[in-house]
């Protein structure tokens, strides 16, 4: 597709309901990456993948936090066991190449509540 | 972990106007780069500044990679209701952006 796209773009669950959220990236780029958006604030990276190489998970808040990228491409981010503080705005991007000058493209987010 | 301080937190100013807001941090970055977020949008690439002391303009839109490569400056020159908006300053470190927590700039017609 043209730019980079997420779904679902809002999602309400349950306190300890599992829930996944899926990002499409940009035709091409090989740099996926994950960032969380809680109101009123910056993004605060969470995990990115680079090719075929080990994806960089330093900026997970727990292990309730996961992702993985299938054949390269879609990647999902899968938060188990949903707590309220992790509501938020979460922000997928993608690159053509990592540590370089190449832009950071943002999907528009999935805003996921947790009641 | 790395933090950057962005200031100010928020402006309201009148259409015409000129505009600074600055990103300082206690790190180093090689890449500073400038966001614009519009509601319900992800972020968009205003302009990206690759080198110490670079001055760059995108239109209105002037910014600077400060020389001790550990804080930046955006001006917005003759500001337009259109830009409204929280605007990012955000410092590259392998791989990884490290935002500021943002301005959000209302513009009064």
């Amino acid at each position: 597709g043209a730019g980079v796209s997420q779904s679902p773009s809002n999602k309400v669950t349950e306190k300890g309901k599992d829930v996944e959220l899926r990002c499409d990236p940009i035709s091409g780029h090989t740099a996926l990456y994950w960032y969380r958006q809680s109101l009123g604030q910056g993004l605060e990276f969470l995990i990115y993948f680079q090719g075929n190489s080990a994806p960089d998970k330093s900026g997970l808040p727990s292990d309730r936090f996961s992702a993985e990228r299938t054949g390269g491409s879609v990647s999902t981010l899968t938060i188990q066991r949903t707590q309220q503080e992790d509501s938020a705005v979460y922000l997928c991007a993608s690159s053509s190449t990592r540590d370089s000058q190449e832009t950071q493209y943002f999907g528009p987010g999935t805003r996921l509540l947790v009641l | 972990g790395q933090q950057l301080n962005q200031s100010p937190q928020s402006m309201f100013i009148q259409e015409g106007e000129d505009v600074s807001m600055n990103c300082t941090s206690s790190s180093i970055f090689n890449t500073w780069l400038w966001y614009k977020q519009d509601p319900g949008e992800g972020p968009v690439l205003l302009i990206a500044l690759y080198k110490a002391g670079e001055l760059t303009s995108n239109g209105r839109l002037t910014a600077q990679f400060g020389i001790t490569r550990k804080d930046s400056f955006l001006n917005i020159s003759a500001s337009i209701p259109s830009d409204v908006g929280i605007y990012f300053c955000a410092g590259l470190n392998t791989g990884k952006l490290i935002f500021g927590q943002g301005t959000t700039l209302q513009v009064k017609p």
